[in-house]
């Protein structure tokens, strides 16, 4: 079966600090991955989604960046954290068709102090 | 622009009774409609899900209504227990996901 697993689960970081996050996907091969934030009682924000490895699009500009080294590998990045940045954000996959049906991380809770 | 309005924004409901959360959208593009549960700290979880050429999909106790000529959408939760109490998220796709802004549900022992 497939699993997802991100890390890490919270993260506190002073503002204009470095960021990366990462997220594997295991028990499936060419997975659609995903990165959404969702801010505290708000709905899911898609940040970028990669149908492939070196294949980044982005959703909102922003000041995060996200990179597929390897085909079940994607990492959200950022040379410096602003406050706004805070939030929770989740990993996601898919596989198959345009609706296949996305699957998420436990996401990491991150604090920008 | 929101493209998949959902209501209510919080709920509340007694053990036992029926949950019912209700979602629209304008994009007549749409063709996949899932539902999302999600506990606190966690990722949100595939519920169950409905494609348009159906008006209705129950898996156990929980049941997606769809109105296509309505363009509406509604998760009917029955006989709620406290263990379903959660945020429920709602989504439209066409090759992409919109997400409703979700619904916090509280089922009262």
């Amino acid at each position: 079966s497939q699993t997802i697993h991100q890390w890490p689960a919270t993260l506190v970081q002073p503002v204009g600090s470095p960021l990366s996050l990462e997220c594997t996907v295991e028990g499936t091969s060419n997975p659609n991955l995903y990165w959404y934030r969702q801010a505290a009682g708000r709905g899911l924000q898609l940040l970028f989604y990669s149908v492939g490895i070196g294949q980044i699009s982005s959703e909102v500009p922003q000041n995060l960046s996200a990179s597929r080294p390897q085909d079940r590998q994607f990492i959200l990045s950022s040379k410096k954290l602003l406050l706004s940045d805070s939030g929770f954000y989740l990993c996601a996959w898919s596989v198959g068709g345009r609706n296949s049906p996305l699957h998420f991380g436990n996401g990491t809770r991150l604090t920008v102090t | 622009q929101q493209q998949v309005k959902q209501s209510p924004q919080s709920l509340i409901v007694q053990k036992g009774g029926i949950s019912i959360i209700n979602c629209a959208y304008e994009n007549t593009a749409f063709d996949y409609f899932p539902w999302y549960q999600q506990f606190p700290g966690k990722g949100p979880a595939l519920l169950i899900a409905i494609r348009p050429d159906v008006s209705e999909k129950k898996e156990g106790r929980f049941t997606i209504s769809f109105n296509k000529s309505a363009k509406q959408f509604s998760l009917h939760i029955m006989d709620s227990q406290p263990g379903d109490s959660a945020t429920y998220f709602c989504a439209a796709s066409f090759n992409k996901f919109y997400f409703g802004s979700g619904t916090k549900l509280n089922v009262k022992p």
